[in-house]
């Protein structure tokens, strides 16, 4: 099964800033998706990125609070903008429909 | 939406002992996923199910694909320490390749 590498593994941020996540896979997967964990929550899935098109974006979430780029067939990045207290959650990428995911990035708003 | 409904929502058990925990859906899933997370670490797969009635073990775990389709269950024998963690349940299909989550069951091992 696939290898995913996600960067950082936490953050602490101010309010107002942004913070880009990367996924780096060690093989080449046509779908990758980007779920949040929020505190002691469940997964909820955000968007899905396809290779070469516009990412889709689950309902609740917008790509100009979200944006996600999609280069190449190994890696992705997703951007949380404009943070706010509330965004203070784990992020997640996964390929293969859910089946593999990355070890998440921990964020903290302040 | 889909929901699913995961349940117990946290365990304390004594080590040794074996642990039960379920998933129940009003839709109908194609497959079900059953998921490990530890702190700090992403989940890890643990079970695949693929077909109605399907029971499948992976070493001390076993679950099982409700014949319904819209329900599955986990069970660990003999609980070690190394099992604390949370379990997920997801199902995916009804028309979506998308997975729909349950709200985990923490799990609490003691020595």
């Amino acid at each position: 099964s696939a290898v995913i590498s996600q960067k950082p593994s936490r953050d602490i941020c101010q309010r107002g800033t942004s913070l880009t996540i990367q996924c780096q896979v060690d093989s080449q997967v046509t779908m990758m998706f980007w779920y949040r964990q929020q505190p002691g929550q469940s997964l909820t899935l955000i968007a899905t990125a396809n290779q070469g098109s516009e990412a889709t974006y689950e309902s609740g979430f917008v790509i100009d609070k979200f944006p996600i780029s999609r280069p190449n067939l190994t890696f992705s990045t997703l951007t949380v903008s404009n943070m706010s207290p509330e965004d203070s959650s784990i992020y997640l990428c996964s390929v293969g429909y859910g089946y593999t995911f990355g070890s998440g990035t921990r964020l903290t708003v302040v | 939406g889909q929901q699913l409904n995961q349940s117990p929502q946290s365990m304390f058990i004594q080590e040794g002992e074996d642990v039960s925990m379920n998933c129940t859906s009003s839709s109908i899933f194609n497959t079900w996923l059953w998921y490990k997370q530890e702190p700090g670490e992403g989940p890890v797969l643990l079970i695949a199910l693929y077909k109605a009635g399907e029971l499948t073990s992976n070493g001390r775990l076993t679950a099982q694909f409700g014949i319904t389709r819209k329900d599955s269950f986990l069970n660990i024998s003999a609980s070690i320490p190394s099992d604390v963690g949370i379990y997920f349940c997801a199902g995916q299909g009804g028309g979506s390749e998308k997975l729909v989550f349950g709200k985990g069951t923490k799990l609490t091992v003691n020595p």
